[in-house]
């Protein structure tokens, strides 16, 4: 069984440009959660999807950063413009809604 | 106060050593309980749920104590490989899982 795919798995941009990540659930996974790992620290949720709806985006900073899950399968996190501190790795998970979630690889972002 | 907590470590032990970690979360009304390991510059992946009884899976020991809102991992035998960071992960409610800062474990020949 395929796991979650993310890309790129590295982004190096200048400060105040625009970034997307991709992710691609595990197959029949209805829930798909974005996280922020900075070096040092456990990953933070910023965005949970059920289906195409975003259930939980509590601690995402929406003065920059956005999701979508427009099929309910592939999603795509964007920040707008990216600051020097939005250095760090993206995760994204998947899970079945019980309590495992799978993650991907992560995609390591520099914003110089 | 943070909602998990854990001591960063290094833990630094020998081959074949006993190494236990812990951990203390804030919300009581947390429902399950995980370590996850994450192996550097890797993704976490689920080492084992934590259950009131305890559970046990090979060389690793799980437990849980929720009077005290305290969860442990205890490893007997260490192995080269088992050098990694040990997340604690609560559930704290609705599927929302917080994670610790992670306890680094330094296992040396």
């Amino acid at each position: 069984e395929a796991g979650v795919v993310q890309s790129p798995r590295y982004k190096i941009i200048e400060k105040k440009q625009p970034v997307a990540f991709w992710c691609n659930p595990i197959s029949g996974h209805n829930t798909l959660y974005w996280y922020l790992q900075n070096l040092g620290q456990g990953p933070e949720l910023l965005i949970r999807y059920e289906n195409e709806e975003a259930v939980d985006d509590s601690q995402l900073p929406k003065d920059r950063f956005s999701a979508e899950r427009l099929k309910g399968v592939d999603s795509t996190l964007k920040i707008q413009p990216a600051e020097l501190g939005d250095s760090a790795v993206y995760l994204c998970a998947s899970s079945t809604g019980t309590d495992t979630q799978y993650f991907g690889p992560g995609t390591r972002l520099t914003v110089l | 106060r943070k909602e998990v907590e854990q001591d960063p470590g290094p833990f630094n032990v020998p081959e074949g050593a006993t190494v236990a970690f812990n951990c203390t979360y804030s919300n009581s009304a947390s429902q399950s309980f995980f370590w996850y390991r994450q192996d550097c510059r890797k993704e976490p992946k689920l080492l084992m749920s934590v259950y009131s009884s305890g559970n046990e899976d090979g060389r690793f020991t799980a437990q849980l104590n929720r009077a005290s809102q305290y969860i442990s991992l205890l490893i007997r035998d260490s192995k080269l490989s088992d050098s990694a960071t040990y997340l604690c992960v609560v559930n704290t409610g609705f599927q929302k899982l917080v994670f610790g800062t992670g306890t680094r474990l330094l296992v040396s020949p």
